[in-house]
């Protein structure tokens, strides 16, 4: 199978850390993704990770991926207002495929 | 360096017109991927071309689609004739390899 599963909504005050999960079922991904939609806009390629990784870290933003759970998260620091968006996790599986599976969204409300 | 373009940002048409969609990818690029966000769903893979031949059209939901790429640059997507569940955001994506998918803005297309 070929879903991708996250949680619809998450709210978290300025300041404090974000943490935004998915759950993958294709045993094969062969890279896991994350990208933010802000309103209005498209999607940006926020980090990803290869999949005999299990830790990827890029400033605020760290990626932890477990593999034996498939299951991949997203660890946002010091979450600021900006940072208020829907995070799509996106998988591409194995066997040469080159489409990218998306989940349908978390979204990331910022509390002042 | 210029992101992924697409063209028209919205359209609203009438059930049964011809609608075109246009993505221009980033400069280089040689894969270029068609996906879609119908209301309240995931995002979907439509088709991917590599240069002007078409690698993987399993996402194409009917033969009302069709996708060119002509010369190998940008990329259109018509849809004729349109229908009511055609509506929702397509989005365009382009990489040099098939790691990193870099997408465009999206075109909101209205079938009424």
């Amino acid at each position: 199978g070929e879903d991708v599963e996250q949680s619809l909504f998450l709210s978290v005050r300025e300041g404090d850390s974000s943490v935004i999960n998915c759950t993958y079922t294709d045993s094969s991904s062969t890279y896991l993704y994350w990208y933010k939609q802000e309103p209005g806009a498209g999607l940006q390629l926020l980090t990803y990770i290869f999949s005999n990784m299990d830790m990827k870290q890029d400033q605020r933003l760290t990626v932890l991926l477990n593999k034996k759970d498939k299951h991949l998260s997203l660890r946002i620091a010091d979450t600021q207002t900006g940072d208020s968006a829907i995070y799509f996790c996106a998988e591409i599986p194995g066997a040469g495929s080159y489409q990218l599976t998306f989940g349908k969204g978390t979204k990331l409300s910022v509390i002042p | 360096e210029a992101g992924v373009t697409q063209f028209p940002s919205h359209s609203v048409i009438e059930k049964g017109q011809t609608v075109t969609l246009r993505c221009d990818p980033i400069s280089g690029h040689d894969n270029l991927y068609w996906y879609r966000r119908v209301m309240g769903k995931e995002i979907k893979f439509l088709l991917h071309f590599v240069k002007e031949s078409k690698q993987d059209e399993s996402g194409m939901p009917n033969n009302r689609f069709l996708a060119e790429r002509t010369g190998g640059t940008y990329s259109t997507l018509k849809v004729q004739p349109a229908e009511l569940e055609d509506s929702g955001v397509y989005f365009c994506a382009s990489s040099p390899n098939n790691n990193a998918q870099y997408f465009g803005p999206g075109t909101r297309l209205l079938v009424l």
